[in-house]
């Protein structure tokens, strides 16, 4: 696609569930990021994929956190137990070349509210 | 450890005077520094990027920074304001020893007056 699409763009859950939020970053990009914006706290890092290389989880809040990317393409960020802490809007970002230009491409992000 | 810090929340400008937001920088080795800016309901675009080479990066929109080593400073600057910039500018650093994440500040918040 033209640009990172993210779904839910709104997503609102209760204390305890589990949730999905996915990234479709552009076509032939071989890196993708998640963060995590929280009002005030910036851009909190949480994994890295780079192509077929085992992704960097080194800033996963939790083991409630987990994230996959099938085919190299399409990411999905799982939590589960949701917690209100958890409410944030998670950012997903892709880029072409390698992780040292830092020039990435951002999605427009997935609002969670956990109730 | 990599940090960056964005000293001010909020910067307010006259529409047509200079701006300038700013960011300092820690990374062990040499670092490659970043300006993105979010408009608002919208994702971040990057706005420039020091790699190397000369200290004074231009970029999208009339941006402009300047890499200072001696002071680890990285500010944003732009000789005219647009009420447009208005926008949340965010500041980013990693350390070119190969670390995969890109550190980013808390951001500021700019407002341009008409």
């Amino acid at each position: 696609g033209a640009g990172v699409s993210q779904s839910p763009s709104n997503k609102v859950t209760e204390k305890g569930k589990d949730v999905e939020l996915r990234c479709d970053p552009i076509s032939g990009h071989t890196a993708l990021y998640w963060y995590r914006q929280s009002l005030g706290q910036g851009l909190e890092f949480l994994i890295y994929f780079q192509g077929n290389s085992a992704p960097d989880k080194s800033g996963l809040p939790s083991d409630r956190f987990s994230a996959e990317r099938t085919g190299g393409s399409v990411s999905t960020l799982t939590i589960q137990r949701t917690q209100q802490e958890d409410s944030a809007v998670y950012l997903c970002a892709s880029t072409a070349t390698g992780p040292n230009t830092g020039e990435l491409f951002f999605g427009e992000g997935s609002r969670l509210t956990v109730l | 450890a990599q940090s960056v810090a964005q000293p001010e929340d909020q910067v307010n400008v006259a529409e047509g005077n200079p701006l300038t937001v700013k960011c300092t920088y820690s990374v062990s080795g040499n670092p490659y520094l970043f300006w993105y800016v979010q408009y608002p309901n919208r994702g971040l675009q990057f706005l420039l990027k020091y790699i190397t080479g000369d200290n004074l990066v231009k970029g999208s929109y009339g941006f402009e920074a300047e890499f200072n080593k001696s002071q680890t400073s990285f500010h944003l600057k732009k000789p005219s304001a647009l009420v447009s910039d208005s926008a949340l500018y965010f500041c980013a650093v990693r350390d070119i020893t190969g670390a995969n994440n890109l550190f980013f500040g808390t951001g500021t918040r700019l407002t341009v007056i008409p």
